[in-house]
């Protein structure tokens, strides 16, 4: 059972559109973080979460943890080339004592010149 | 800053090899990680250490044993290579908590034929 859902599972569109990308679960998470990885290469952090409706905004990307703590959005506005790459959400919670992170499906997206 | 370390960056491997993927970081970090990621999907975590000396299952441990001597070097180990295994192999680090941010290498990609 995927925990972390991700949506659309691919996205392409022309630079300067904006776009939505949705993580979406049933479980409850003490914090989101949003990577993104390019091809052949480890994802890297964007940003971290933590409380229920909270927003963070980094440059054009904006970020939003729901407020029951189970999803969360990224949105991107005015995409441009080097916005393209595989958006990944993780989920972190602390389970038997252990604290896990669980990665979301992802995200493929295309900007378009 | 090397950051995570990750070798060899390719191999293919013959059906019953074994082979051990190197993993080593240089941030004094005590929690790291080896993750799977397969074509279109997410990661989903192999092994983890919470320091030298203590490892756990993730969620797909079968075929893959780890061991961590050292706090900067975790090697993962296939014993009897299976078409299964072929993934791409990421390693990655992080300081305690659920929240941290983890650090990851570039990548193993590995075929088993």
């Amino acid at each position: 059972t995927q925990l972390l859902e991700q949506s659309p599972q691919f996205l392409s569109i022309q630079e300067g559109e904006n776009l939505t990308v949705y993580c979406n679960s049933s479980s409850v998470f003490s914090s989101l973080q949003w990577y993104r990885q390019e091809p052949g290469e480890g994802p890297v952090l964007l940003v971290t979460v933590v409380t229920g409706g909270e927003v963070k905004k980094l440059k054009r990307l904006t970020f939003q943890f729901g407020d029951a703590r189970k999803d969360s959005s990224l949105h991107i506005t005015a995409a441009q080339p080097g916005d393209t790459g595989l958006y990944l959400c993780a989920g972190g919670r602390v389970s038997f004592g252990n604290e896990k992170l669980t990665f979301g499906t992802g995200t493929r997206l295309t900007i378009i010149p | 800053n090397a950051g995570v370390t990750q070798t060899p960056k390719f191999r293919i491997l013959k059906i019953g090899q074994s082979m051990t993927l190197q993993c080593a970081q240089d941030m004094n970090h005590n929690y790291m990680y080896w993750y799977r990621q397969d074509p279109g999907m997410g990661l989903k975590l192999i092994y983890y250490s919470v320091g030298a000396g203590i490892t756990d299952k993730g969620e797909v441990p079968n075929g893959y044993n780890v061991s961590r001597s050292t706090t900067e070097d975790f090697p993962l180990r296939l014993e009897l290579a299976a078409p299964s295994q072929t993934s791409v192999y990421f390693c990655a680090s992080s300081g305690q908590g659920v929240n941290s941010p983890l650090h990851f290498g570039n990548g193993t990609r590995l075929t088993v034929t």
